[in-house]
């Protein structure tokens, strides 16, 4: 089946780290781009990061320098590193696929919680 | 940035009537723009993607067009179950952006 898994979200303190992850099955993720999205309580989606099957990396302004983004290709799967986490990081945090020519993401796991509370 | 703006916020509607929801970018997208359903406590799936090319597997009565700076989700003949949030979404440049999103109530 083709899916992505995320994990890894719980309760952290301000300042804290958290690493997610998002395993991917029946595809590979180096041959696709792989976006994380995140959603806060209530709100709308917010683009965080992508890594590019060239391994390529980009990050939303309000993540640059906290958050790192990576892929393990024998794990077929791609990692986000939350440092130094702030309250208005707490989210639904998506992993979601971009195959092919196409920039639509086709392709979205179930999401994993990050709250961000003392 | 491209700045997503979605019209309404908020829609109540009955079963059968035609509702459009439009997105605007604040600069030409070209047809860089994908539309997502999300209901409640599950993740957004695609409904349209540039702009106006069918997804396999989407009930036919949603449609999508424009080009440019403005967009349009139209749903024919709305069903119970088409209750959800929807957002485009722009891949014409980073940072990514997505509009604030359109909640749509049935009847």
């Amino acid at each position: 089946e083709v899916q992505l898994v995320e994990s890894g979200g719980g309760l952290v303190q301000p300042g804290g780290s958290l690493r997610l992850l998002c395993a991917a099955s029946g595809f590979t993720v180096s041959s696709s781009h792989i976006y994380w999205v995140r959603q806060a309580p209530g709100k709308g989606l917010e683009w965080v990061s992508v890594i590019y099957g060239d391994s390529r990396t980009s990050y939303a302004d309000s993540v640059k320098g906290r958050f790192t983004i990576s892929r393990d290709n024998s794990q077929n799967t791609v990692y986000l590193q939350l440092n130094s986490l702030r309250r208005e990081d707490t989210a639904v945090y998506y992993c979601a696929r971009v195959i092919g020519a196409s920039y639509a993401y086709d392709l979205w796991g179930q999401g994993t919680l990050v709250t961000v509370s003392s | 940035e491209i700045v997503l703006t979605q019209s309404p916020d908020f829609q109540s509607v009955t079963p059968k009537e035609k509702v459009t929801i439009t997105c605007r970018a604040s600069q030409s997208i070209v047809t860089s723009l994908h539309w997502y359903q999300q209901k409640p406590d599950q993740s957004p799936k695609l409904l349209i993607k540039y702009a106006s090319q069918s997804i396999s597997g989407v009930p036919s009565r949603f449609s999508g067009s424009g080009s440019g700076t403005d967009f349009t989700l139209t749903i024919n003949s709305l069903e119970a179950e088409d209750a959800a949030a929807y957002y485009c979404h722009q891949s014409s440049s980073l940072p990514i952006t997505f509009g604030q999103g359109t909640r749509l109530e049935i009847k």
